[in-house]
């Protein structure tokens, strides 16, 4: 039972320029969240977006989050070689149910 | 740092033997859970804990178990392997759910081949 569908499946970009994931979902969240998982690994978390939030950031990143149409963005800027990667959102119920998405995958071209 | 380890990166069984991944970590979590990843298919749950000997079915318990003896271990049984078990499976664990900390910590991953 998949909840939140990234947008694109794939991303190639120049090195430098910024990457941007899409994430929507279907039922009410408590929390989404945002992961990466570099090939053949498993994933790391990058950041948590309460549902009373708008907008955070953490470094490089910038995740907003839009209830009223179910959604989710994450903004990588200025990015790296290193950034190459998988991103999966993964949405938690108010019942503490976590459900990933099938993952975005993003290419850093040099 | 938390750390999440699990037993084998890369193992090869054959249809119909009994396998076990281990997977254990060090920070005290009172949950853990279990997933296999596949091509376009992203992370399906297959079974978690929130307790030591506590077991709840995920989305796709068939053809698996689970033991949690100690807290800090939490171990996947494939009781007779089948070649559609070959995928790459996921350990992670998370402080106990309270709606505002879910964060879970992820093992590198068992890639398991049947054949």
């Amino acid at each position: 039972s998949q909840q939140g569908e990234e947008d694109p499946q794939a991303l190639s970009i120049q090195e430098g320029e910024n990457a941007t994931m899409n994430c929507s979902y279907k039922t009410s969240i408590n929390n989404l969240q945002w992961y990466r998982q570099n090939s053949g690994r498993g994933l790391v978390h990058l950041i948590l977006i309460r549902s009373n939030e708008r907008e955070k950031h953490s470094g490089r990143l910038r995740v907003t989050l839009d209830t009223s149409k179910k959604s989710s963005s994450l903004l990588i800027t200025a990015s790296r070689a290193a950034d190459t990667a998988s991103y999966f959102c993964a949405t938690v119920s108010r019942d503490d149910k976590i459900i990933f998405g099938k993952g975005t995958r993003l290419h850093i071209l040099p | 740092d938390v750390k999440v380890t699990q037993s084998s990166r890369y193992l090869v069984k054959r249809t119909g033997e009994k396998v076990f991944l281990e997977c254990v970590q060090d920070m005290d979590h009172e949950n853990m859970f279990w997933y296999r990843q596949d091509p376009g298919l992203g992370l399906r749950l297959i079974y978690f804990s929130y307790d030591v000997k506590m077991k709840e079915k995920g989305d796709i318990p068939e053809g698996y178990s689970v033991s949690r003896e100690k807290k800090e271990r939490f171990s996947l049984i494939l009781e007779s392997a089948s070649t559609n078990q070959t995928s790459m499976y996921l350990c992670a664990s998370s402080l106990f759910g309270t709606s505002g900390s879910y964060e879970q910590y992820f093992g590198p991953g068992t890639r398991l081949t049947v054949t």
